[in-house]
């Protein structure tokens, strides 16, 4: 089947630890994104990808680093800078394409404490 | 920058009955796309309608309808013969046309309980 898998579910962590989030998909997507998930604040975008090797920071990517050095993966690494880390993490994918309301699938998540 | 806002934090809605969610936005664009997603315990993501600026014609999926009121910058979700099922957060969420900005800019959602 087809979609996007992101592992772990649950992932815990030390403060001051770097921790590296997973996301793969298998929709031949070009585009990727990363969403951070707060209670009372919706999902507020991380980094984007349009295409391998290049991407974009969103709105609250301090602390946060990614790569793409593959069309089907884009890891996102928590860094020891990101205040409060604790959050749930969405990872999406997409077309990438000029006017077309191309949906974002996104994964089941990973949960992420930090203590 | 765009903006969207969800004012109502929580809903709630008889089986069987029809329930309306709100959703303005703010933007400078003239043609832009509206999504909303529902988000069920099990947190996944999942599309339930989308809505292009440049059609007049309101998009309906099955139970599911929108208002779109481009001139007002409102977009609501109807949701008919609400079932249990139906129980979930759901963002109402805006996006660009333009290629390189594909971004999703979410409300802060409104959490929907069903009452059997």
């Amino acid at each position: 089947d087809g979609g996007i898998t992101q592992s772990p579910k649950y992932l815990f962590r030390k403060e001051g630890q770097n921790v590296t989030l997973s996301c793969e998909q298998n929709l031949n997507h070009d585009a990727m994104y990363w969403y951070r998930q707060d209670p009372g604040q919706g999902l507020r975008l991380i980094y984007y990808s349009q295409i391998v090797n290049d991407f974009q920071k969103g709105d609250i990517a301090e602390g946060y680093s990614v790569s793409r050095e593959k069309k089907e993966s884009f890891p996102l690494t928590v860094t020891s800078a990101q205040k409060n880390p604790t959050a749930f993490y969405l990872c999406a994918s997409s077309i990438a394409g000029f006017g077309q309301s191309y949906e974002q699938y996104f994964g089941p998540g990973t949960r992420l404490t930090v203590t | 920058a765009q903006t969207v806002t969800q004012s109502q934090p929580e809903m709630s809605v008889q089986e069987a009955e029809t329930v309306t969610l709100s959703c303005t936005y703010d933007t400078s664009e003239s043609d832009y796309y509206l999504f909303w997603y529902k988000q069920p315990p099990s947190r996944q993501m999942i599309l339930v309608i989308r809505q292009e600026a440049y059609k007049q014609q309101n998009a309906t999926e099955n139970r599911f309808s929108v208002n779109f009121q481009k001139a007002a910058k409102s977009f609501s979700l109807k949701i008919s013969d609400s079932q249990l099922g139906d129980a979930a957060m759901y963002f109402c969420a805006y996006r660009s046309p333009n290629f390189g900005n594909e971004k999703l800019t979410f409300g802060t959602g409104t959490r929907l309980t069903i009452i059997p």
